[in-house]
């Protein structure tokens, strides 16, 4: 079924920490994931995408690996700042749906100072 | 966000009433969303647009419907509102699913009394 969901609901890290959220699918013939960032009263934004032909694609200050033989996704965040804290969403691409998304609830990372 | 406006930003409405919201972009990509965002649910899709009056329905589509006569403006329309309509609204665009992210409005927050 349609099912991306996300092992922890929250995380707190200490500034200069490196962060690792992660994120469970079930759609084996996904192929095509996104990781998004939500501030509090704004719309997602969005940090890194990766193929299933891929499994690991890096950023600035970020890395997505991706497992697919047990269909799992983790955003690795470097040297967590205070501009990191938020809420992170996975998201999966159902092609045959119109493009359409389906989100995992959402993990909110917290930086300490 | 850039290329993107969701109006009104914030609106409270009577249970009954029909309600509209509008989604602008300015962006001439192809598909467009709505997508609801409730504590524990994460976002989940309403309709989305693959054209000029081309639309489906998503996963929570009953008690909307929507309308896009242009590209540039994608309607969602509560036909009597409710409660269980209280939520947060978020529109999205995108030029080819797949290919890139997809960029999201900054947001409408519904109340519905």
């Amino acid at each position: 079924g349609e099912n991306v969901g996300l092992h922890l609901p929250t995380l707190s890290v200490q500034e200069g920490d490196n962060s690792i959220i992660n994120c469970a699918y079930s759609n084996s013939a996904s192929d095509y994931f996104i990781w998004y960032k939500q501030e509090s009263g704004k719309g997602p934004q969005f940090i890194i995408d990766i193929r299933s032909n891929m499994d690991k694609r890096q950023g600035q200050r970020v890395t997505v690996l991706l497992n697919k033989t047990v269909k799992h996704l983790s955003l690795q965040i470097a040297a967590t700042q205070p501009g990191d804290s938020a809420v992170y969403f996975c998201a999966e691409i159902y092609y045959n749906q119109g493009g359409k998304l389906i989100f995992g609830q959402g993990t909110e990372l917290s930086v300490k100072p | 966000d850039a290329g993107i406006t969701q109006s009104p930003r914030h609106k409270v409405t009577e249970t009954g009433t029909p309600v509209t919201l509008r989604c602008h972009q300015t962006e001439n990509h192809r598909y467009m969303y709505w997508y609801r965002q409730d504590p524990g649910h994460g976002l989940r899709l309403i309709h989305y647009s693959y054209g000029v009056k081309d639309t489906d329905k998503g996963e929570v589509s009953d008690g909307y419907s929507v309308s896009r006569s242009k590209t540039e403006d994608f309607l969602l329309t509560l036909e009597s509102a409710t409660s269980s309509q209280t939520s947060v609204y978020f529109c999205a665009i995108s030029e080819t699913p797949g290919i890139g992210g997809y960029t999201f409005g900054s947001g409408t927050r519904l109340t519905v009394v």
